[in-house]
């Protein structure tokens, strides 16, 4: 079973541009999870889809950050325009409900400067 | 509103003996499952043990145990026989069902395995 992938790998972007990062779920799940970790960090929450739905998106800072969840498969988060303190490793996880566990992808390392 | 709390930044133990990682919640809900995860310093979450509020058993999985104590909100995990490759930054995560499944993080504890 192929697990969550996540694309790009590492980003650099300057401070008000826009990015874009991309993942695709473990086949089957429909929940779907984005993750911001700071350095040092534990993992925040940003935004979780079910199906193609938002159950949860209030640590999301909607003047900056948007993300959707085509046809509940793939999902983009898209933060526009980046700021310095946005620098943090993207994490995207799936999980088949919300019963079972959460499987994350490898990460987008996002630097802005 | 749901909080875990991790309060050991870090933590050594020596190669071969156990090692205890604390875990504290807080939650309104009445279903709830309680996750850890392992991070490496390559960066990927790696899942190591799951504990349901209903399960009246604590959960294993082999040299990992979590010692779930539900009236003190507690869920920590255990390492037995410490290996070198344990070294990384663990962190407990909960899920609380009746929220919709919202799964949030703890700040982590950083493990150092000597040899």
């Amino acid at each position: 079973e192929a697990g969550v992938a996540q694309s790009p790998r590492y980003k650099i972007i300057e401070k008000r541009q826009s990015v874009a990062f991309w993942c695709n779920p473990i086949s089957g799940h429909a929940t779907l999870y984005w993750y911001q970790q700071i350095l040092g960090q534990g993992p925040k929450l940003l935004i979780q889809f079910q199906n193609n739905g938002v159950v949860d998106d209030s640590q999301l800072p909607k003047d900056r950050f948007s993300a959707e969840r085509l046809k509940g498969v793939d999902s983009t988060l898209k933060i526009q325009p980046a700021k310095l303190e946005d620098s943090a490793v993207y994490l995207c996880a799936s999980s088949r409900d919300v019963d079972t566990e959460a499987f994350f992808g490898q990460g987008t390392r996002l630097t802005v400067v | 509103a749901q909080k875990i709390t991790q309060t050991q930044p870090g933590m050594f133990v020596q190669e071969k003996e156990a090692v205890t990682l604390d875990c504290t919640y807080d939650t309104s809900d009445q279903s709830y499952g309680l996750f850890w995860y392992k991070q490496p310093s390559s960066g990927e979450m790696i899942f190591l043990i799951y504990q349901g509020s209903y399960d009246e058993q604590n959960a294993t999985e082999g040299r990992y145990s979590l010692n779930f104590q539900k009236a003190r909100k507690s869920a920590n995990l255990v390492i037995s026989a410490s290996q070198l490759g344990d070294s990384a930054m663990y962190f407990c995560a909960m899920r609380g069902k009746d929220q919709g499944g919202k799964l949030i993080f703890g700040q982590g504890t950083e493990l150092s395995v000597k040899p």
